[in-house]
């Protein structure tokens, strides 16, 4: 299941399962989205990218979903192995002058029963 | 691909010391870095953007006499936690884009644990 409060959310599932992980950005003019995969005591490693221009993007396992008329993200990983146990954020370009960072979500942590 | 590396990935020492870590963009150069840090089980807080060659900016709350960047080559920058203390233990995190629009990705080295006794 999945729960929310001060702590990163939690969604649990299990092994072989498809996870979708959801995310609410902030801006309505952000141009580019990534999702970010962080496993304990490592740096975010990249998963997968998609640009405002596009709804729905797919590479191996994973696919992400863009939909701009509410503003929400989502991650689904096909086939959940536990290697796929981190925290997921998802990070948004704000368009602006010069090279400016992500803005990054709050992220979602996924654990996976095996 | 593109490689951001952290050095040291752990620290432990003693309050009143300073501490450098170093970040380097390994296959590419990198007119600007990012520092971030991130407490457990929270996001990732942007904490300055490193310039090449100038003065780094800071984000609102973050003390810049406290936490000194310095961005010396297109390779590498340096930030330094001065007088450190129990409260500025947390886990830092550098990251810089190989293309440097903004609509680019992000890569992030491993990090740096740091421990304040």
């Amino acid at each position: 299941g999945e729960s929310v409060g001060l702590h990163l959310p939690t969604l649990s599932v299990q092994e072989g399962d498809n996870s979708i992980i959801n995310c609410a950005y902030s801006n309505s003019a952000s141009d580019y989205f990534i999702w970010y995969k962080q496993e304990s005591g490592k740096g975010p490693q990249f998963i997968i990218d998609i640009r405002s221009n596009m709804d729905k993007r797919q590479g191996q396992r994973v696919t992400v979903l863009l939909n701009k008329t509410v503003k929400h993200l989502s991650l689904q990983i096909a086939a959940t192995q536990p290697g796929d146990s981190a925290v997921y954020f998802c990070a948004e370009n704000i368009p602006a002058s010069g090279n400016t960072p992500l803005v990054f979500g709050k992220g979602t942590r996924l654990s996976v029963i095996a | 691909g593109a490689v951001v590396s952290q050095h040291p990935s752990r620290v432990i020492c003693k309050s009143g010391t300073s501490v450098k870590i170093e970040c380097r963009s390994l296959d590419f150069q990198a007119t600007t870095m990012f520092w971030y840090r991130q407490f457990p089980k929270q996001s990732l807080m942007l904490m300055a953007t490193s310039n090449e060659g100038s003065k780094a900016t800071y984000e609102q709350g973050v003390e810049k006499d406290k936490f000194l960047i310095n961005h010396a080559s297109l390779t590498l920058s340096t930030l330094t936690v001065t007088s450190a203390h129990p409260e500025d233990s947390s886990f830092y995190i550098c990251s810089a884009r190989e293309n440097p629009n903004s609509n680019q990705p992000q890569h992030f080295g491993d990090g740096t644990r740091l421990s304040i006794l």
